[in-house]
Parts: C-alpha cells; structure tokens; sequence
C-alpha cells in the first residue's frame, strides 16, 4: 500500500459524458502527478501540481483539466468523454517538486468510455 | 525531443538472471529510474541512478552510463512474482516530470 488513494476504482460512461477522478496523496507529499496509461502503452504524463499550483502540464487534453486543493487532495476533470479515453489513470504523489524524488503510485481508476 | 527504448517482451526462468535495457535520447538528462508494474497494479519504486555506475538493492541492481546513454535493470535470482512490466524513466534537469518508456514485460517460467 503506497499511502495514496483514488477513487473510483472503476467507472464506465458513456461518449459525450464528464467524470471527476479524485486522488489523495500520501501525508507529507505536495506534488501530485497524474498519468494515463492505455492498453499496452506506458504512463503518459498528464499534469502536476505541487502545493497547490500547477507545476508541468505533459500531453493533457484540454478537455481535460486538474486541480490540487488546500488539503492537497487532487481532482482530474474528463470531459466530452470519447471511446479513446478508455484507461487507466493513475495518481501518484512525491514529497518534492523535483522528478527526482520517488513517486508513490495511487492503485488507479479505471474508465471505460461506452 | 526524448526518446526511450526498451524490449517490449524479455522472458527467463526461475533462479536465473535476466538485464533488461534502456536507450535514451534527450537533452538535459538528468537521472534514470525505473518502476515495476505487476498487470493494471499501481507502479512502484525500483531505483534511480544519477551518477555513472551500479547501484544494489537486493536481488535487483541498476547501471547507470551517462556517455552511452544507456542503463539497465539487472534481476538476479529470479522468482515466479518478478512476472511484471518494468518501466524507465528519464528525468531531465530542470524539469520536475518523468517521461516512461514504453515498457518491458518479463515472463518468468518455473
């Protein structure tokens, strides 16, 4: 168990449709980062925030969008759901804002797009 | 850009030892880590190399070779629950992400 948790663990909607993803991550941690990984690919960086502010944005959608709030928690925002958004998100936090510091991986949420 | 190369697919037995590497292609390179994924689990936390050389960590080892650009992860002692995807990832200097190769599966057979 990494400390950082997710919720849902999974979620299936339908195409044109928003979800919200929520991570918590472990206590201590200030950076948040959120990756996407589909079938047989690797974790494509989405975005980061650190204490609160965003600190790298990757290949994010600007259907997509992210916030990090005073507790830390972190929320990923999906929107205009389409079939090609199917996957597993992961949340994973790190006590720094540097990428050298190990990062904790949260279990994922799971979408699948309908 | 960066670019990352890893085999898509390693396979070996139990007890033996098994090197997957890593090719990298970026400018401002930092450090090399690399995760484990056990299927659709959460990655975690293998190692990290800054600096040329091998770092150990039980059964697993990491090398690190700035000038080649290459590193890879060195599993000794192999055990059926090793069965996972292994990811590099590449830090750059002043950026505060990881980029992840693509992914290698290893398949353990007793």
């Amino acid at each position: 168990d990494s400390g950082v948790t997710q919720t849902p663990k999974h979620l299936i909607t339908a195409t044109g449709q928003r979800v919200t993803l929520r991570c918590s991550p472990r206590s201590g941690d200030l950076s948040v980062y959120w990756y996407q990984q589909s079938l047989d690919q690797g974790l494509q960086f989405l975005i980061q925030y650190y204490n609160g502010e965003e600190r790298a944005k990757g290949n994010i959608l600007e259907r997509f969008s992210a916030q990090q709030f005073p507790d830390l928690h972190s929320e990923l925002n999906l929107s205009s759901l389409e079939l090609g958004d199917s996957a597993l998100y992961f949340c994973a936090s790190s006590v720094g804002s540097s990428a050298n510091y190990e990062q904790y991986f949260g279990p994922g949420t799971r979408l699948t797009v309908t | 850009g960066q670019s990352l190369e890893q085999p898509s697919e390693v396979t070996a037995v139990e007890g033996a030892i098994v090197q997957i590497n890593c090719t990298y292609q970026t400018s401002g390179f930092y450090g090399l880590s690399w995760y484990q994924q056990h299927d659709g689990g959460a990655p975690t936390f293998l190692s990290y190399n800054a600096l040329d050389g091998l770092e150990e960590t039980g059964r697993f080892s990491s090398f690190l070779s700035r000038s080649d650009s290459y590193g890879y992860l060195l599993l000794q002692e192999l055990q059926m629950k090793d069965s996972a995807s292994y990811f590099c990832a590449v830090s750059l200097t002043g950026y505060s992400t990881l980029t992840f190769g693509k992914g290698t599966m290893l398949l353990v057979s007793p």
